[in-house]
């Protein structure tokens, strides 16, 4: 079974700086998917950002991007030019790679890191 | 407007009853999953369906039931069997061959 963890359960960040969210998992696979969710106050869960296992570039969405770091098993977030939007639950969650007939995934999560941004 | 739907956003029942709550997309996606978030938890995964007519258990299926009659439908029944039904409730969808899960706006379930 994989695990996520996030060891960090709140942070805060001023406007317009730049902040780093952990997270690290634990799997025996070795072909896998790692992403970023936001949850803001609405609680909508929002994509953020994601990482193919195979691929050894980092992965980068405008502000944001990833450090992954296969061998360590880490794979931690970073946000550039903090906005006040920015605001919300971070989660880090893991996907298994597979084909299984008609094609679903299942995501595990960690227990979320919430950011605070400042003005 | 593709997306997808939860409904209703608050619910509220007695403690024995069960409840359904509902979960419609129209992307016309082949997955469909169920998920619960608790204060200072992520989520953990309930159900999930690949294909119509098919589903398998998650990580905390007991008392829950779901049913996936349409592609577009996915409904989940909390049962009075679920010990502990009060939590906020997410369905999400992914189309075959690509990974992202898209996710519905939520439904806070509060039984008492």
């Amino acid at each position: 079974a994989q695990t996520v963890t996030q060891s960090q359960p709140e942070m805060s960040v001023q406007e317009a700086e730049t902040v780093t969210l952990s997270c690290t998992y634990d799997t025996s696979e070795n072909n896998y998917y790692l992403f970023w969710y936001k949850q803001p106050p609405s609680r909508q869960m929002i994509l953020v950002i994601r990482q193919e296992a195979y691929k050894q570039q980092n992965a980068t969405e405008n502000r944001f991007s990833v450090n992954f770091q296969k061998a360590a098993k880490s794979f931690s977030l970073k946000i550039s030019d903090s906005q006040l939007g920015d605001t919300a639950m971070y989660f880090c969650a893991f996907m298994k790679h597979g084909y299984s007939g008609a094609g679903s995934y299942q995501l595990t999560f960690g227990k979320g890191t919430k950011l605070s941004v400042i003005p | 407007d593709g997306g997808i739907t939860q409904s209703p956003k608050y619910l509220f029942r007695k403690e024995g009853q069960n409840v359904t709550l509902s979960c419609e997309q129209n992307l016309n996606h082949d997955a469909m999953y169920w998920y619960r978030q608790d204060p200072g938890q992520g989520l953990r995964l309930i159900y999930y369906s690949q294909i119509v007519n098919d589903f398998q258990k998650g990580d905390i299926a007991e008392g829950y039931s779901v049913s996936r009659e349409k592609k577009e439908s996915f409904p989940l029944t909390v049962t009075s069997a679920q010990k502990n039904p009060t939590a906020f409730y997410l369905c999400a969808s992914s189309i075959a061959a690509t990974y992202e899960q898209y996710f519905g706006p939520g439904t806070r379930l509060t039984v008492t």
